[in-house]
């Protein structure tokens, strides 16, 4: 892997139903985020962490709360699923917000019944 | 608001036969700009990115782009691709010192072989 996996790897869940992903990261870098793809839009982040309990929101972060308590983890959370957030996710991790590459990991397909 | 505009959206083409994809972004300032690929079945990685210097960047498997500033464009290019290239390919930039990315919404490169 690129040091960075995420688990589970596919879920099914129905509407309402709170569902938490994690992604795990083995090189201690500052930064991760978490991405959805979705057919003609791309990957569009959600949320991003620069540090240990420093998280911020970004593009589409409506309906999505993230959790960093360790610089290893960082947790998604969909409080209360929607058909709308099935999808595949992605985490990825960077040692700094400048001029670096971004690791993602193997993904996650969320289905929301 | 920032966004990335990527023309192809499906191009299929023979071994051998010369690729090309547009990437057009929207942003004033300073940009990092970015090519990720996507394998079937694999994490996304790094195909090459700019930040500064030479317009013209080369990457990994032979690939290249060149950043034209007055055109707002980051276009892929590879002189002759082969059977392993098919897998999806983005476009990302990144503006600010947080390294998120905005990415387009992707090409799917099917070469036959």
């Amino acid at each position: 892997d690129a040091g960075i996996t995420q688990s589970p790897r596919h879920k099914v869940t129905e509407t309402g139903t709170p569902v938490t992903l994690r992604c795990h990261q083995t090189e201690n870098h500052r930064y991760m985020y978490w991405y959805r793809q979705d057919p003609g839009h791309g990957l569009r982040l959600i949320h991003y962490s620069y540090g240990v309990k420093d998280t911020d929101k970004g593009e589409v972060s409506d309906g999505y709360s993230v959790s960093r308590s360790k610089t290893e983890d960082f947790l998604l959370t969909l409080e209360s699923a929607t058909s709308s957030q099935t999808s595949v996710y992605f985490c990825a991790r960077s040692p700094s917000g400048d001029y670096n590459e971004q690791f993602f990991g193997p993904g996650t397909r969320l289905t929301v019944l | 608001a920032q966004s990335v505009s990527q023309h192809n959206h499906h191009v299929i083409l023979s071994e051998a036969a010369s690729l090309e994809l547009g990437c057009n972004y929207s942003y004033g300032g300073t940009v990092n700009l970015f090519w990720y690929v996507q394998y079937p079945g694999q994490h996304l990685q790094l195909l090459l990115k700019y930040f500064s210097g030479d317009p013209l960047v080369k990457g990994i498997k032979g690939f290249e782009a060149e950043f034209i500033k007055s055109k707002f464009s980051f276009n892929l290019r590879k002189p002759s691709v082969q059977w392993s290239d098919t897998a999806e390919y983005f476009c990302a930039v990144s503006s600010s010192n947080t390294g998120k990315l905005i990415f387009g919404q992707g090409t799917t490169l099917q070469v036959k072989p």
